[in-house]
Formats: structure tokens, C-alpha cells, sequence
């Protein structure tokens, strides 16, 4: 079936640090993939995503680029504040099948100043 | 700006008291999804409406229930609470049930059982 493995957290990271959140995927077709942020007693927002192989998603200095070789989508961002401090999930959705998100598990991010 | 609002954000019920939460949005999406989160997982889905067709995950437990009467709005029944349902719901609309659409999130009812 259709799911996502991403890096357990947490992760600390002092401000203006380097961000990577790796995230691989399994998919029985051909997956659209995206990333959420969850702040505090929030819902989830869309960060970035992407819908077809090589793409990079973009948002508020975050990348991440879609590897079908790798099946992976990680997420990176040069200079992390603390203002990013919240959950990060990943997700993918395949058509064809039930169009449902899969979610991985979700890595806590805490930004130090 | 277009949305999803969630009613009410906390809710307290007594253990077996049914309850009812809240969902409307502003983007005239075709799709509303309702996810069970518990405490640092991820969201599961518990059921999906497509227009008036409605889309029962296989997992989900008979407990919960669900309805859409109109575009704008959709309602999570649950009939008979348990200490294990408490967590945060998590209402989401897609323009259509297409893999490269965005579902775009409610803030979430979250729900305490004494």
C-alpha cells in the first residue's frame, strides 16, 4: 500500500541553523506530495508541494523537491527561526487510488534563540 | 478570505453524551473531510463527503457519523462518546477528490470526555 516514512523527531536546532526533515514514500502509482505545518493548537496548512517528478515546492524560504529515483521529498530551509517551531508532515496522494492524504508520522521541530 | 471554520474549538462532553461538531467553509469546495487526531500522530481519516455522496473510511468505528445539508456545512456526530475519543477534530474541503488538489484545514474541535 501507499505510505510515507519520515525523520522522527524532535528536532532542536538553534536560530538560523540548517533544516533538513528527510521523507521517503512508497506508492502503488504515481503520488502528488506535499507538506504540512501544524503550529500549536492548530490545524494543518499547507507549506509547499509538488505533483510530478523533479518539481520543487516553495513557501516562506522552505524547499523540498520531488526525487521519483529516490521516491523521496525532503524538506530544507537555509535559515530556520523560531517562529518555525511546529510539527511537520508529510503527505502524498495518488491517483487512482482513493485520492485520500497518507500522512507520515510528523517531526517536531523546536527553533532556539 | 475564504475558509474552513470549526465550531466550537473546545468541547466538553460526559462519557456515553452524544455530540455534535461543526464545519463550514467559504471555498465552495466539493469535498469535506473530517480527521480523528490524538495526541502527537497524525491525523486520521475518518470519513469524506464528495458533494452528497458520502465516504466511510473501513476502519472508522460505527460510533462516529457524519452529515453534509448543504455545500457550506458538515456535521461530526459523535452518538456515544468514549474516554478514547478524545482527541482534536480536523475538518478539511478539496475543490475536487483529485491527488494534486490541496485540502486546506479547519483550526480543530478539540474534544475532551470526563
Amino acid at each position: 500500500g501507499d505510505s510515507v516514512t519520515q525523520m522522527e523527531g524532535p528536532v532542536t536546532l538553534s536560530e538560523e541553523a540548517f533544516l533538513t526533515i528527510n521523507c521517503t514514500y512508497t506508492a502503488t502509482g504515481y503520488p502528488s506530495l506535499f507538506w504540512y505545518v501544524q503550529y500549536p493548537g492548530e490545524g494543518l496548512q499547507l507549506l509547499l508541494k509538488a505533483t510530478k517528478a523533479d518539481d520543487k515546492g516553495s513557501n516562506k524560504g522552505f524547499e523540498a523537491t520531488y526525487r521519483k529515483e529516490t521516491t523521496s521529498f525532503h524538506l530544507e530551509k537555509g535559515s530556520v527561526q523560531v517562529s518555525d517551531s511546529a510539527v511537520y508532515f508529510c503527505a502524498l496522494s495518488v491517483q487512482g487510488g482513493s485520492e485520500k492524504l497518507v500522512f507520515g508520522k510528523g517531526t517536531k521541530l523546536t527553533v532556539n534563540p | 478570505d475564504a475558509m474552513v471554520i470549526q465550531n466550537p474549538r473546545y468541547q466538553v462532553t460526559q462519557f456515553g453524551k452524544p455530540v455534535t461538531l461543526s464545519c463550514s467553509q467559504t471555498l465552495n469546495h466539493n469535498v469535506m473531510y473530517w480527521y480523528q487526531q490524538k495526541s502527537s500522530q497524525a491525523p486520521k481519516l475518518l470519513f469524506h463527503y464528495y458533494d452528497k455522496d458520502f465516504n466511510n473510511e473501513a476502519d472508522t468505528p460505527d460510533n462516529f457519523q457524519s452529515r453534509r445539508p448543504n455545500t457550506s456545512f458538515c456535521f461530526l456526530d459523535i452518538r456515544s462518546p468514549g474516554l478514547g475519543d478524545a482527541a482534536m477534530y480536523l475538518c478539511a474541503t478539496s475543490r475536487d477528490r483529485v491527488s494534486t488538489d490541496t485540502q486546506y484545514f479547519g483550526p480543530g474541535t478539540r474534544l475532551t470526555v470526563l
